[in-house]
């Protein structure tokens, strides 16, 4: 099974609206953190906000924020207000405890347009 | 993280090391492939010289860490399949510290 998975390859957002840009991960794991990263055109990879297991708080950060439901195993990133710099692929990504957490695991990634 | 070199082409058989370094005394260094649709799987990892481990995608490669601020990457004898962009990235501990990367190297086998 997939550790992390975005089912959103692609999507349009108008500027000044919000996106959300779905992640969902599967772990049995208690203690993990969830990641989200952009990448710009030009290829480098942005960290943009992390979100513990045991966080009670969604995180944020400036126009990001997490929608972070335990339950459900989804870490969903919301970006608001949207900006034509915030077209970029975007990546949701797992960091397990235990042995595994020596890396983090990616999902496809989501590519997002901004429309002006 | 600096990572060397931008572009490579190189023929079927041949090899190559991709180049990675970094300025921040951290202790973790990966290397991961981007692929279309894939995301990014992890190859390698390491921490300090001490520990290589292997990822995800091992087969084809093999890494040495011979200076903490060096990771490198070592395609033996390239194969189509080893097209890819191959990011390095850094970390100095776990738990909630967040990987730093490198710009990537784009390899194309033919």
């Amino acid at each position: 099974a997939q550790k992390i998975t975005q089912t959103q390859p692609g999507m349009f957002v108008q500027e000044k609206e919000a996106v959300t840009l779905d992640c969902t991960y599967d772990t049995s794991d208690q203690s993990y953190g969830l990641f989200w990263y952009k990448q710009p055109s030009s290829g480098e990879m942005i960290f943009l906000i992390y979100q513990g297991s045991y966080d009670e708080q969604n995180a944020t950060e400036g126009r990001y924020s997490l929608n972070f439901q335990k339950a459900r195993k989804s870490a969903n990133l919301v970006i608001s207000a949207s900006q034509l710099g915030d077209s970029a692929m975007y990546f949701c990504a797992m960091r397990e405890g235990g042995a595994a957490g020596n890396k983090l695991t990616f999902g496809g990634g989501t590519r997002v347009l901004v429309k002006p | 993280v600096t990572q060397t070199p931008k572009f490579r082409v190189l023929k079927t058989g041949q090899s190559m090391t991709l180049l990675c370094a970094q300025d921040m005394n951290h202790e973790y260094m990966y290397w991961y492939r981007q692929d279309p649709g894939l995301g990014l799987r992890l190859i390698y990892f390491s921490y300090d010289v001490k520990m290589k481990e292997k990822g995800d995608i091992p087969e084809g490669y093999s890494v040495s860490r011979e200076k903490k601020e060096r990771f490198s990457l070592i395609l033996e004898s390239a194969s189509t399949n080893q097209t890819s962009m191959y990011l390095c990235a850094s970390s100095p501990r776990l738990g909630d510290s967040p990987l730093h990367f490198g710009n990537g190297t784009r390899l194309t086998v033919t």
